[in-house]
Order: C-alpha cells, then sequence, then structure tokens
C-alpha cells in the first residue's frame, strides 16, 4: 500500500562488493516499476525500471531483479563504489498511462572503505 | 534528456504567511505533474497528481484548501503551501512526465516554517 512514513533502514558494504536492495511492492496490478537514487538534499535520480512482463533487466553495474508472485524487487549493484552511496527507492506505476509513482520505504546504501 | 527545475530550492517563511513553489519542465511538455513531500530520514509521500489544465487530484488526507495546486500550462505548474505553519516545515519535490519522457524529478524545496 502507500508508503507511511517509516525510518529507512540501512545496508553497509564494502567497497568492491556487490549490493543486493531489496523492495516489496503491495498493488498486484502495477506494471511498471522504477529504481531511483536520492542524494542527501536532491530530487530522486532514475536508476533503472523494469516492465511487468520481464523479470530480469541490466543496465551498466546496475540489475533490476522482478518477482511478481511474491511481488518483490530488487536491485544489485556491482562492484560498489563510494558514490553508490545514497538512499534508494523502488516506486511502482499503479494505473494506466502517465498514471501514478508511488515509493517504497527506501534503503540507505553506506559504503565501507 | 529531460530536465525539470524547480524554485526555490529553499525557503524559509514565517508561519501564517504563503509559499510558492514552481516546477517547470524545460525541454518537453509535461501532460502531466506529481507533487510530493518528504519528511526527514522518510521516504516520498505523493500529495498530488495534476494535468495541465485540470484541477488536481490530492491524495487521501491532502488538504487541497492548503496545498493549492496550478497546472495552466505544459511546462509550469506551481504549488503554494497557504498559512504555513511549522509542521508544513518538509522537502517538497516536483515530477514530470509527458510524451516519450518517463518521470523526471526536480531537486526539492527545502521550506522551513518559522
Amino acid at each position: 500500500g502507500e508508503n507511511v512514513g517509516l525510518h529507512l533502514p540501512t545496508l553497509s558494504v564494502q567497497e568492491g562488493d556487490n549490493s543486493i536492495i531489496n523492495c516489496a511492492y503491495s498493488n498486484s496490478a502495477s506494471d511498471y516499476f522504477i529504481w531511483y537514487k536520492q542524494e542527501s538534499g536532491k530530487g530522486p535520480q532514475f536508476i533503472i525500471d523494469i516492465r511487468s512482463n520481464m523479470d530480469k533487466r541490466q543496465g551498466q553495474r546496475v540489475t533490476v531483479l522482478l518477482n511478481k508472485t511474491v511481488k518483490h524487487l530488487s536491485l544489485q549493484i556491482a562492484a560498489t563504489q563510494p558514490g553508490d552511496s545514497a538512499v534508494y527507492f523502488c516506486a511502482e506505476n499503479i494505473g494506466a498511462g502517465a498514471s501514478k509513482i508511488i515509493f517504497g520505504s527506501g534503503t540507505r546504501l553506506s559504503i565501507r572503505p | 534528456g529531460a530536465v525539470v527545475s524547480q524554485h526555490p530550492s529553499r525557503v524559509i517563511c514565517k508561519s501564517g504567511t504563503s509559499v510558492k513553489i514552481e516546477c517547470r519542465s524545460l525541454d518537453f511538455q509535461a501532460t502531466t505533474m506529481f507533487w510530493y513531500r518528504q519528511f526527514p530520514k522518510q521516504s516520498l509521500m505523493l500529495m498530488a497528481t495534476s494535468n495541465e489544465g485540470s484541477k488536481a487530484t490530492y491524495e487521501q488526507g491532502v488538504e487541497k484548501d492548503k496545498f493549492l495546486i496550478n497546472h495552466a500550462s505544459l511546462t509550469l505548474s506551481t504549488l503554494t503551501v497557504t498559512s504555513a505553519h511549522p509542521e508544513d516545515s518538509s522537502f517538497y519535490i516536483c515530477s514530470a512526465t509527458g510524451g516519450f519522457y518517463g518521470y523526471t524529478f526536480g531537486s526539492g524545496t527545502r521550506l522551513t516554517v518559522v
């Protein structure tokens, strides 16, 4: 359902390792999903998206996996770098066309040197 | 790529006054714009959806008389926080979409009501 203002969990990863950030979405009718990166004091930045007719999509150093059966999304970041430190949100598009994007609760990614 | 400009980036106002935030799509026509609010260490909460030339659709629990949204052109939407109070202090973010462009976000406006 709608995000209810949960505080952000933190994932701490060693620099150079792979990061996996998970997200559970709520609406089985959602057909488009997006991962965003948000740095402190800035707006969300698009990372990668996936439509519901796919279960995997790869970008540069990032991969999104979609499991519709359990309504789960994951974002994998390969060879995590200090610049990857940020808060990551999954978002789902509810409805057809230019309909609203609803954000998940988010995960803060922290990189250990 | 698509760019959305949001202004101002920071604003401090006195309690009881009104504040206007602008959101502009710089290189595309935004048929739909969205306004979000984000409190510290929390996610983005959708406030309202606006389509050019029509009234905004507000999410449940958002006061339409307090948060006035105008989307008078395909490149500009404004959010006016009326009679602001300290609890309205937050980070306000707009998003725009149109045509072949996906959802592009502005850089946000930090509102502090004192």
